[in-house]
């Protein structure tokens, strides 16, 4: 099966700027979760959506980040204004509802932010 | 809040010898996951191994085994005849209401 698709692959903005990543799960997969990852850390939870709609927002900074899943596959990312410290990779994953169930992850999207 | 620690920040092991990643969680749950993932240079996320906490065999994958101590709520990675191709960033991860709470990261280097 194919894997989660993310573009684009690298973007680099100055600060202020807006950006926009797209992610495309696994197909059939309900769930879909955006992380950060500055560099040197481990991926930190963003969002997760479950079909079309949102589970878990709590981590997402809600002035700047916003994000959507329309009919309930594709889902897109936008910050706007950007800053300095959004400078990180944004990974895509998927999973499909099962207890446990492996998360899949995208290539991921680096954002420089200048 | 749950936690995981990875107390190495790098570690470094000759081709073909056995090298072991620790990892740490703090967690209330008495069902939850443990995964290893994999992040090579090209960012892309590969699930190692996975272990279920009511599971009290260790998971085994190959070349890749963990011992899991619940009690000390321990949770390492053993790799076995290390190959140049294992050489990536290695994140332990706890799954909590289908969310992935993530370690700090081991780079792991292989030596020719």
């Amino acid at each position: 099966e194919a894997g989660v698709a993310q573009s684009p692959r690298y973007k680099i903005i100055e600060k202020r700027q807006s950006v926009a990543f797209w992610c495309n799960p696994i197909s059939g997969h309900a769930t879909l979760y955006w992380y950060q990852q500055i560099l040197g850390q481990g991926p930190k939870l963003l969002i997760q959506f479950q079909n079309n709609g949102v589970v878990d927002d709590s981590q997402l900074p809600k002035d700047r980040f916003s994000a959507e899943r329309l009919k309930g596959v594709d889902s897109t990312l936008k910050i706007q204004p950007a800053k300095l410290e959004d400078s990180a990779v944004y990974l895509c994953a998927s999973r499909r509802p099962l207890a446990g169930g492996e998360q899949y992850f995208g290539p991921g999207t680096r954002l420089t932010v200048t | 809040a749950q936690t995981v620690t990875q107390s190495q920040p790098e570690m470094s092991v000759q081709e073909a010898e056995t090298v072991t990643l620790s990892c740490t969680y703090d967690t209330s749950e008495s069902d939850y996951y443990l995964f290893w993932y994999k992040q090579p240079p090209s960012r892309q996320m590969i699930l190692v191994i996975r272990q279920e906490a009511y599971k009290q065999q260790n998971a085994t994958e190959n070349r890749f085994s963990v011992n899991f101590q619940k009690a000390a709520k321990s949770f390492s990675l053993k790799i076995s005849d290390s190959q140049l191709g294992d050489a990536a960033m290695y994140f332990c991860a706890s799954l909590r209401a289908q969310k992935l709470v993530f370690g700090q990261g081991t780079r792991l280097t292989i030596n020719p």
